[in-house]
């Protein structure tokens, strides 16, 4: 999950497992989401989106399912690989105008061989 | 990183000094922005720029400053008003009519205050 400060919440899974990242958002008008994986040193790259009217949404390998009722956010991977490794966001759409994001502080995904 | 190339990788900078970073996108978007990375933090908003010749405070945007004279290219200085430069710093493009988009992310600038 997410949390504030400079010790971001981990989660250890064995390689072949599954794994489940959960997001708390903050604003229930908020209509599109974003998950990002960022590795050490670079920019976060795009995994997976949603939007507000869906529950969920699948990708390769990974799932994606929005809870509206509590504001919560999981993003799924399957049979995770040493290559999954890195930090996770997500991030929400405010809606509105402009296309601002709100980022969570980030999950760290370590994958044990 | 998809089309879009920030430079340079790494920079330092003397107290009191102004620096500028670069970001450069070929997505065609209309939409950029900057972000300022903490370690162990999330994103946090400096500016962003919907359009040519327009652009809009973010959450920090005290000690930086933005221009956005082609559609392409969106460079941010870091000022000597900003009193704790060091940081990753992000750039970012996204489409911007037609409703929420996808921001697509640079490699990102590590600057260091000596």
């Amino acid at each position: 999950g997410e949390s504030v400060g400079l010790h971001l919440p981990t989660l250890s899974v064995q390689e072949g497992d599954n794994s489940i990242i959960n997001c708390a958002y903050s604003n229930s008008a908020s209509d599109y989401f974003i998950w990002y994986k960022q590795e050490s040193g670079k920019g976060p790259q795009f995994i997976i989106d949603i939007r507000s009217n869906m529950d969920k949404r699948q990708g390769q390998r990974v799932t994606v399912l929005l809870n509206k009722t509590v504001k919560h956010l999981s993003l799924q991977i399957a049979a995770t690989q040493p290559g999954d490794s890195a930090v996770y966001f997500c991030a929400e759409n405010m809606g509105g105008a402009t296309n601002k994001l709100i980022f969570g502080t980030g999950t760290l995904l370590a994958v044990q061989p | 990183d998809g089309g879009i190339t920030q430079s340079p990788k790494y920079l330092f900078r003397k107290e009191g000094q102004n620096v500028t970073l670069s970001c450069e996108q070929n997505l065609n978007h209309d939409a950029m922005y900057w972000y300022r990375q903490d370690p162990g933090q999330g994103l946090r908003l400096i500016y962003y720029s919907q359009i040519v010749n327009d652009f809009q405070k973010g959450d920090i945007a005290e000690g930086y400053s933005v221009s956005r004279e082609k559609k392409e290219s969106f460079p941010l200085t870091v000022t000597s008003a900003q009193k704790n430069p060091t940081a990753f710093y992000l750039c970012a493009s996204s489409r911007e009519t037609g409703g929420p988009h996808t921001q697509y992310f640079g490699p990102g600038t590590r600057l260091t205050v000596l």
